[in-house]
């Protein structure tokens, strides 16, 4: 099973929700991570999680709020988007964090905010 | 330069070769890989390869690695309609860090 699991596929909220997206993998991997994607660009990291602890932060806004509840769940929580927050957005896991390996992808979350 | 460096559009016939190209920044880069991302899905890690590797193949696709002039290609024998799509490489550039080309849009035609 190499496969990372993103739920929902499709999100639309409002700037004064509040919801989460969520990843799982059951690879057994420890290292878990979140890009953003906008259209037609590449994905930009915004958090590492290694071991659970989060271990990189792309200078994300607060309004993003990432939450690893165990080694196979990884969620990320919204509060007060905006429009340009709209994007893509990927999980992706790996053995560790040294990235000598595969990196894996999930199916993303098609993220708007209206 | 500093970027990962892709050209942006490859279009070929059906059943001809493909070669997607790729200029990577850190000579030091561990693994280098190629991503393949369909129309609104995520991104399929194709493959990937070791620093320390000059070429590697899997089934239709070849990876040749240039590390003196940091020039990573992806070719795809045999092209069909389903190759179409967005792919990315990448470099590990360190710790946690993959840094993505702005991915090259292949465009399959019958």
């Amino acid at each position: 099973d190499t496969e990372v699991t993103q739920t929902p596929k499709h999100l639309v909220m409002g700037m004064t929700n509040k919801k989460s997206l969520k990843c799982e993998q059951h690879m057994g991997h420890r290292a878990m991570y979140w890009y953003k994607q906008k259209a037609k660009k590449p994905p930009e990291l915004m958090f590492v999680y290694s071991y659970e602890k989060l271990s990189i932060n792309e200078s994300v806004p607060s309004r993003f709020s990432p939450e690893c509840p165990n080694s196979s769940l990884l969620n990320l929580h919204l509060h007060a988007l905006q429009p340009e927050d709209s994007a893509l957005y990927l999980c992706a896991s790996s053995q560790d964090g040294q990235l000598n390996t595969e990196a894996f992808f999930g199916q993303g979350t098609r993220l708007t905010v209206v | 330069g500093e970027d990962v460096e892709q050209s942006l559009f490859l279009s070929v016939r059906e059943g001809d070769s493909s070669v997607i190209n790729c200029t990577y920044t850190d000579s030091s880069s561990t693994y280098l890989y190629w991503y393949k991302q369909e129309p609104g899905a995520g991104l399929q890690l194709l493959t990937y390869i070791f620093s320390n590797m000059d070429m590697k193949q899997d089934q239709r696709l070849t990876v040749l690695l240039n590390k003196k002039d940091k020039h990573l290609s992806l070719r795809i024998a045999d092209t069909q309609t389903g190759d179409s799509a967005i792919y990315f490489c990448a470099e590990n550039l360190g710790y946690s860090t993959l840094t993505f080309g702005k991915g090259t849009m292949l465009l399959v035609s019958p």
